[in-house]
C-alpha cells in the first residue's frame, strides 16, 4: 500500500497568514500516460464530513476559494492557503487515488494562534 | 449533485453485527463506486472498501476483509455496509462516499 506522510501534524496560525502543509507519498503518484498526479486534498471541520478541496494535485473543486492552492508532483505535494481565514480552521487530509487501496495521510490540524 | 443520506447512530453490544445504509440521490447510482471510510474518535480517515453498484463487485482493504461486507441495492439506490463481531475497536464514525462527495457519517458505538 502507498503510505502518505503529512507534516506538520498541527500548526498554529493567525488570520491573514500564509500557510503551507506537506504531503509525501511512498511512491510516485504521477501517471505518465496522462501526466496527472492522483492526489486529492480534503478539509474536515469538527463534526462534519470531509470536503474535497483539490484533485489532480492542483485542480480546485468548484466553489473552493482561490486562496487554496495545491502544488507538487511525483511524491511531494503541498497545500497552501494564501491568507488564512477563521473558517479555514480544520484538519486537512491528503489522499492518493493512484492505487487501490486509496490511502490518506494522518492530517494536518490548523489551530488558532 | 450527488447526495448521500446515511442511517442514524447505532449503539451495539460487543459481538453483535450492524448494517449501515447510505441512500444515494442526484445521480445515476450505478455510475460511481461507493466507498466506505472509518474514522475513530479524534483519529484520521481509513478506507474500508468499495463496491461497484453496477455489478456488485467489491474491493476490501485487507484488514477489513473479515469485518465488513458491502452490498448495493439498485432498486432503492442504497448501499449497505454490514460490520460483524463488533468490538470496542469498531467504535467510530463511518462515512459513505461517491464521486468525491460524502455522506454525513454515522456514529457506531460498541459498548456493553
Amino acid at each position: 500500500d502507498i503510505v502518505m506522510t503529512q507534516t506538520p501534524s498541527s500548526q498554529a496560525v493567525s488570520a491573514g497568514e500564509k500557510v503551507t502543509m506537506s504531503c509525501k507519498s511512498s511512491q510516485s503518484l504521477l501517471y505518465n500516460e496522462n501526466k496527472k498526479n492522483y492526489l486529492a486534498w480534503y478539509q474536515q471541520k469538527p463534526g462534519q464530513s470531509p470536503k474535497l478541496l483539490i484533485y489532480w494535485a492542483s485542480t480546485r473543486e468548484s466553489g473552493v476559494p482561490d486562496r487554496f492552492i495545491g502544488s507538487g508532483s511525483g511524491t511531494d505535494f503541498t497545500l497552501t492557503i494564501s491568507s488564512v481565514q477563521a473558517e479555514d480552521l480544520a484538519v486537512y487530509y491528503c489522499q492518493q487515488y493512484y492505487n487501490f487501496p486509496y490511502t490518506f495521510g494522518a492530517g494536518t490540524k490548523l489551530e488558532l494562534k | 449533485e450527488v447526495q448521500l443520506q446515511q442511517s442514524g447512530p447505532e449503539l451495539q453490544r460487543p459481538g453483535a453485527s450492524v448494517k449501515l445504509s447510505c441512500k444515494a440521490s442526484g445521480y445515476t447510482f450505478t455510475e460511481y463506486y461507493m466507498y466506505w471510510v472509518k474514522q475513530r474518535p479524534k483519529q484520521g480517515l481509513e478506507l474500508i472498501g468499495r463496491i461497484d453498484p453496477e455489478d456488485g463487485s467489491t474491493d476490501y482493504v485487507e484488514k477489513f476483509k473479515n469485518k465488513a461486507t458491502l452490498t448495493a441495492d439498485t432498486s432503492s439506490n442504497t448501499a449497505y455496509m454490514q460490520l460483524s463481531s463488533l468490538t470496542s475497536e469498531d467504535t467510530a464514525t463511518y462515512f459513505c462516499a461517491a464521486n468525491w462527495d460524502w455522506g454525513q457519517g454515522v456514529m457506531v458505538t460498541v459498548s456493553s
